[in-house]
């Protein structure tokens, strides 16, 4: 399967406990997104990547969340201190940006499920 | 007023009726427009872009009106298959950073 993965699918912890996920994108994408999804909501965005680089946070992202693709291939997400709040589906999306691509495309992996109980 | 406004339904339609969706979207200067398919507890996938001129795949035509800040998505001859939630999305920048989700609207086909 060439698609975009994701790893834990399912994660339950208990609230003050860090959690990490991983993302793995399309292996030619040079972007990588992370969104957040709540029941009966759309994705909201959160950060994303061009290469290594993370050009944008959004001010969902608090202080308690980080994010890296440390060499521009996978990314992880980390939440420290976990909060009842964080429940939620945690979404990655890749796309290749540029390189005469008329209209970017993003394509969502299966997501991580979390938990905070 | 939320960014992406969608009729989050349900609409429930016998298979083979004629359903649309509509989407209205509040920033003017929003530059791409997609309408993206969720199946229940799965990842949202691409179902068509949408231009300016309209466009058509199959069973499915997406409209813009961009004067009116609305878009829509028709789906001909429904198949139990096409049950799923429709995201509508729209992009206020051209390099697709700053896609915003609308909340979905939640289509049941029945037999």
């Amino acid at each position: 399967d060439t698609g975009v993965s994701q790893n834990p699918r399912h994660k339950i912890t208990k609230r003050g406990q860090n959690v990490t996920f991983r993302c793995d994108p399309i292996s030619e994408h040079n972007r990588l997104y992370w969104y957040r999804q709540t029941l009966g909501q759309g994705p909201e965005f959160l950060t994303y990547f061009q290469n290594e680089a993370q050009l944008e946070k959004s001010r969902l992202l608090s202080d308690r969340f980080s994010a890296e693709r440390p060499k521009g291939s996978f990314s992880t997400l980390e939440i420290q201190r976990t909060e009842q709040g964080d429940s939620a589906m945690y979404l990655c999306a890749s796309s290749l940006f540029g390189h005469g691509v008329a209209q970017e495309t993003q394509y969502f992996g299966p997501g991580t499920r979390l938990l905070v109980l | 007023r939320k960014e992406v406004e969608q009729d989050p339904g349900p609409f429930n339609v016998p298979e083979g009726a004629t359903v649309a969706f509509n989407c209205t979207y509040s920033n003017s200067a929003s530059q791409s427009f997609f309408w993206y398919r969720q199946d229940c507890r799965k990842e949202p996938k691409l179902l068509m872009s949408v231009y300016s001129s309209g466009n058509e795949d199959g069973r499915f035509t997406a409209q813009l009106n961009r004067a009116s800040q609305y878009i829509s998505l028709l789906i001909r001859d429904s198949k139990l298959s096409d049950s799923a939630t429709y995201l509508c999305v729209v992009n206020s920048r051209y390099n697709n950073n700053d896609m915003r989700f609308g909340a979905g609207t939640r289509l049941t086909v029945k037999p």
